[in-house]
């Protein structure tokens, strides 16, 4: 199965922008990327997808490279709030595996 | 307000018991799923069920059972059978966006073993 590698662990500063990396050097041609967050003691929170183009939406943007074997995801203005695990997936419909995913902390 | 819900928040269990865990969705979604999150972990895919009255194992599906005979209800039974049960259990349902789906995670319920 295809897998994803991130760092562990990531800071930013408050009101700063963020980009958490994703490798995926085995991703096949019908996989998508998600990116999903998880607060502490909580479900995980759709963040955003896409497949060769780059994404955008109110949350983030997701930077997909040409060959897709990496992809990022952006978050504009970093606030407390953003201080989750993020987890990088590659989705086909009918498999899915988190990883480990990067812990992100902010600093105010 | 649409949703999933999930429950107990919290469960305890003597060893060598069966429990039940409960996961109810509004969303009108068609797929569910079950992932277990030990400590410091990502999620692993317990069971997984695309439509009522199917289901298929996922990676770790070894002392676990399932039902699913209402679209809005997919409820995990944990065996004794189960060697190493303690952990926070998730329910997802998803909604298919092309060819590809967005999951939506319930809340989630802690199960000890004691």
């Amino acid at each position: 199965d295809a897998k994803t590698t991130q760092p562990n662990s990531m800071e930013s500063n408050e009101e700063e922008p963020v980009h958490l990396p994703c490798n995926h050097s085995t991703i096949s041609g019908t996989d998508y990327i998600h990116w999903y967050r998880q607060l502490p003691s909580q479900g995980p929170e759709y963040v955003i997808h896409g497949l060769t183009s780059n994404v955008n939406n109110r949350m983030a943007s997701l930077a997909i490279a040409e060959d897709r074997k990496s992809s990022t995801l952006i978050l504009h203005r970093a606030t407390l709030r953003d201080a989750a695990v993020y987890y990088c997936i590659l989705r086909d419909y009918d498999k899915i595996i988190f990883g480990k995913g990067t812990r992100l902390h902010i600093l105010p | 307000d649409g949703g999933i819900t999930q429950s107990p928040k919290y469960l305890f269990r003597k060893e060598g018991q069966n429990v039940t865990l409960s996961c109810e969705q509004n969303l009108n979604h068609d797929a569910m799923y079950w992932y277990r999150q030990d400590p410091g972990q990502g999620l692993r895919l317990i069971y997984y069920s695309q439509i009522v009255n199917d289901f298929q194992k996922g990676d770790i599906a070894e002392g676990y059972s399932v039902s699913r005979e209402k679209k809005e209800s997919f409820p995990l039974t944990v065996t004794s059978a189960q060697k190493n049960p303690t952990a926070f259990y998730l329910c997802a349902s998803s909604i298919r966006q092309g060819r590809t789906d967005t999951q939506y995670f319930g809340p989630g319920t802690r199960l000890t073993v004691l």
